[in-house]
């Protein structure tokens, strides 16, 4: 089985300050990765997928993520954040056996609440 | 392009009664369908998902039910609504099974259950 981990709920950060959303997962397979943003009141947006290849993953909206093997996470950064980029984020895996992939599994989310 | 409706947008229901929601996608075939259930701080939990036409997986026992009468519509089904069945159900689509790696998902707007 898969399981995600977003062990903060909620981070706090003022504009223009650096931001890093944590995410760690479990599986027993390969899988990709994925962080997902929600506005309030709407479906998921995808910022970025990680599937092979290069560790580091850039995204829409100046996000970036990457990927670490040995340490099963796949962490997301911004380098300098603004009042919109306020929403809930989502780390996601989806586990592949032999080329098929059918199930998303999301962590519980983390609230970014940029700050003026 | 591939779109994808979710209706209605909110719902208030009364403990007991049914429920039937629908969603739908246009523009691609043979996807992967996904409802995901959002209650308030316990991210995304996936309820049912389905590979082809009749072909539901079911994630956790509930008081739900899914079907998947064509190919490109899901509905998620209540006979007696429970006041535990409030929250935010999300419908999603993904490319199926084929030569495309990484399923990335794409989200309906959501429908906003309230059960009183």
């Amino acid at each position: 089985a898969q399981s995600v981990t977003q062990l903060d709920s909620q981070v706090p950060v003022f504009e223009e300050a650096p931001v890093e959303l944590r995410c760690n997962y479990s599986s027993s397979v390969s899988v990709y990765l994925f962080w997902y943003v929600q506005y309030p009141n709407q479906g998921l947006q995808l910022l970025l997928k990680y599937l092979s290849g290069s560790t580091l993953v850039k995204g829409i909206n100046g996000f970036e993520a990457e990927f670490n093997k040995s340490q099963t996470s796949f962490h997301l950064r911004k380098p300098s954040v603004h009042i919109s980029d306020t929403a809930e984020y989502f780390c996601a895996v989806s586990p592949f056996y032999g080329g098929a992939t059918n199930k998303l599994i999301f962590g519980t989310g983390t609230l970014l609440a940029v700050q003026p | 392009s591939q779109t994808i409706h979710q209706w209605p947008a909110t719902l208030v229901q009364p403990v007991g009664s049914p429920l039937s929601l629908e969603c739908t996608v246009e523009g691609t075939s043979n996807p992967n369908l996904y409802w995901y259930r959002q209650a308030a701080g316990r991210g995304l939990q996936l309820l049912f998902y389905s590979v082809g036409i009749g072909q539901i997986s079911s994630e956790v026992p509930q008081n739900l039910s899914a079907s998947r009468p064509q190919d490109r519509q899901f509905i998620l089904s209540s006979k007696k609504l429970l006041l535990s069945d409030s929250g935010f159900y999300l419908c999603a689509w993904s490319p199926g099974q084929g030569p495309f790696l990484g399923t990335e998902a794409f989200f309906g707007q959501g429908t906003r259950l309230t059960v009183v």
